[in-house]
């Protein structure tokens, strides 16, 4: 059984609308992320989030808001969306740093922006 | 820039033969390296890692080498398998710091 679920797998939208991408992790880890990878571009850190706070931004966009209503919640709301926003969007947890312990994937969230 | 870079964006060997993926660092800070393994429509999942204290750490087939010098590691498979086509992901961070960046991936393909 996945220990990390996102949903949904795959998301079509439109110019200038919103999303939510959903992730849940049952592996008790008290840190989540999450990434993004684009066509052509390494896998790039977005969030990071301790204990329900937020720990670290790489995005530049406001657009881009976390939001973790349970400890172990981790969502992705996305505002008037773009087409370069098309990317597949994987969420991540560990124990501790991920430096210092095993960071695991859910399997991604592939967003289409058209 | 690109904090991490794999120079190889494809690989293809015949099955039994050793393979070595490489991939090259910018920050100094860094002191954990690490090689995932992703299969296609599937989540990366870590397949060996490596702390700075060490340049060199064995899982079976699985042979990380690290140069701090040179700011490059390297994976290093033996007996390989048809099973170990897969995209690797080399990734390096710092200690205390939440964030660990990726290469671009190697596109491995073992033929039978």
């Amino acid at each position: 059984d996945p220990k990390i679920i996102q949903k949904p797998k795959y998301l079509v939208a439109v110019t200038g609308s919103e999303k939510i991408l959903i992730c849940e992790q049952y592996l008790g880890h008290n840190a989540m992320y999450w990434y993004r990878q684009s066509a052509k571009k390494p896998l790039e850190f977005m969030f990071s989030y301790s204990y329900q706070k937020l720990m670290d931004n790489q995005t530049a966009s406001s657009r881009f808001q976390p939001q973790s209503s349970k400890k172990n919640h981790l969502d992705l709301q996305i505002t008037a969306l773009k087409p370069d926003d098309s990317a597949t969007y994987f969420c991540a947890s560990s124990q501790g740093t991920p430096s210092a312990e095993t960071l695991y994937f859910g399997s991604g969230t592939r967003l289409t922006v058209l | 820039g690109q904090q991490v870079k794999q120079s190889s964006p494809s690989l293809t060997v015949q099955e039994g033969g050793i393979l070595i993926l490489n991939c090259d660092y910018e920050n100094d800070m860094f002191d954990y390296f690490a090689w995932y393994k992703k299969y296609p429509d599937n989540s990366p999942t870590l397949l060996i890692s490596v702390r700075s204290n060490v340049d060199k750490r064995e899982d079976g087939r699985f042979t990380v080498f690290l140069n701090k010098s040179g700011k490059h590691f390297s994976l290093h498979i033996t007996a390989s398998q048809p099973e170990d086509t897969a995209v690797y992901l080399c990734a390096a961070g710092a200690s205390g710091n939440n964030r660990i960046f990726f290469g671009d991936g190697t596109q491995l393909v073992v033929k039978p």
